[in-house]
């Protein structure tokens, strides 16, 4: 069965330090994987897709077949980065799945 | 990108009634979806809701609980029927943008079952 597991509900972590926010997944054929982001009071959005390996606000996501991850990373943390981030992996025709989420606080 | 209005945003609803969500697109869209965020849980879609065919479900989900109309390519509704407090939920539409590689979300309903 399809699956999408971040183990950490909160994260919390200095402004400048580096972040990393887990992502796991379950699948048995390719994946297409996302991130998603939800900042204080807006609606769900799309933070980055692996399909693009691109950097957005600074984070970059690999996909890792042998791991079965994608993990998103920023070197040095701003403060407003703090939001909720979700793992996502579309199960077919962008049917997505969705990770528990991850809240992300950066302490000033 | 594609900007969703979802009425209403918020409600409180006794137990045993209906409540029919709306979801009004600002472009033409294929597919609809319809997803709902249980307390402290993630997003779990529900349906697919296309123009001019019956709406999808996933497993756990049922028309008659859940029924979707999909009248035309810009709008749809769902409707949580028989309400009991298990389904106080944040219930979001979405739907895909041009590229149909960019899922775009409305900013929810959250609905509070007394």
């Amino acid at each position: 069965a399809q699956r999408v597991t971040q183990p950490e509900k909160l994260l919390s972590v200095f402004k400048g330090a580096p972040v990393e926010l887990k992502c796991n997944y379950s699948y048995s054929g390719s994946p297409e994987l996302f991130w998603y982001v939800q900042y204080s009071r807006q609606r769900l959005q799309l933070l980055l897709r692996h399909i693009s390996r691109e950097s957005i606000k600074g984070f970059t996501a690999d996909l890792n077949k042998g791991e079965t991850s994608f993990h998103l990373k920023k070197p040095f943390a701003q403060e407003e980065d703090s939001a909720m981030y979700y793992c996502a992996l579309n199960q077919g025709a962008q049917k997505l799945v969705f990770g528990q989420g991850t809240r992300l606080t950066i302490n000033p | 990108s594609a900007v969703i209005s979802q009425k209403p945003s918020r409600d409180i609803c006794q137990r045993g009634t209906s409540l029919t969500i709306q979801c009004q697109v600002d472009s033409q869209v294929t597919m609809m979806f319809w997803y709902r965020q249980q307390p402290g849980q993630s997003l779990t879609l529900i349906a697919t809701a296309n123009q001019g065919s019956e709406a999808t479900y996933e497993s756990g989900f049922v028309i008659d609980k859940f029924p979707i109309s999909r009248p035309n390519l810009t709008f749809s509704t769902l409707t949580v029927s028989n309400m009991s407090p298990e389904d106080s939920s944040i219930y979001l539409c979405s739907v895909l943008g041009p590229t149909n590689t960019e899922a775009f979300f409305g900013q929810g309903t959250r609905l509070t079952v007394v």
